[in-house]
């Protein structure tokens, strides 16, 4: 599976957009991208997925580049409530890797008021 | 719906005893994956089950065991408790096959003393 890459850590301003970089510049043709996020002492959270479209759903937009080397996670209205560690994850559709996510740091996003 | 739901949230048991954790997933997922949760090691993989067979394993010990019964709730065991076992064990369950858009419980935390 590609590796991701993502910042250890970043503050958005409470109202403002947060844009959540990860890095998968290894990334194969066959593999999608994943976000998570974990609020302190709970388990995570799903919050979309894409392969090479630009997604949105009710909680977030993922932006992938053209090359699919990149992307960006954006939550149009930060909210206190979410505050949480975020996971990038890189995954490939093959039957032994079913069900197996594999988490890496994540970026701790801190909104603040 | 009900989410994701494990029992018990909280145990303290003793080094050499061994213990059961259970999950309900979500009416109609199948796939039922299991994590640990450490500070020094972050989320990791134990085991995913899909129609009560086990798809894919992660690098842990054989004292880490699971099984899924016919309705998709799944157990997982752990014999021969060491103190490193000291975790939250996060169960999540996936409507689709691949099992990749996982939906988390809110984890049982275990000490081992």
């Amino acid at each position: 599976d590609a590796k991701t890459t993502q910042p250890t850590s970043m503050d958005c301003a409470e109202g403002r957009a947060a844009n959540l970089p990860c890095n998968h510049s290894t990334i194969s043709g066959n593999e999608y991208v994943y976000w998570y996020r974990q609020i302190h002492s709970q388990g995570p959270q799903y919050i979309i997925h894409g392969l090479k479209n630009n997604e949105t759903n009710e909680m977030a937009s993922l932006i992938i580049t053209e090359d699919r080397k990149s992307s960006t996670l954006i939550l149009p209205h930060a909210t206190l409530r979410d505050t949480a560690v975020y996971y990038c994850i890189v995954r490939a559709m093959t039957t032994d890797s079913w069900g197996k996510l594999q988490f890496g740091a994540g970026t701790q996003v801190v909104v603040t008021p | 719906k009900a989410g994701v739901t494990q029992t018990p949230r909280y145990l303290i048991k003793t080094r050499g005893q061994q213990v059961t954790l259970s999950c309900s997933p979500i009416s109609g997922h199948r796939s039922v994956s299991w994590y640990q949760q450490t500070p020094g090691q972050g989320l990791q993989f134990l085991f995913e089950y899909f129609s009560e067979t086990q798809r894919n394993k992660g690098n842990f010990p054989g004292r880490f065991s699971g099984r899924q019964f016919s309705n998709s709730r799944s157990e997982m065991n752990v014999s021969t408790l060491e103190l490193g076992d000291s975790a939250l064990y996060l169960c999540a369950s996936s409507p689709a096959g691949t099992g990749y858009e996982q939906y988390f419980g809110p984890g049982t935390r275990l000490t081992v003393t």
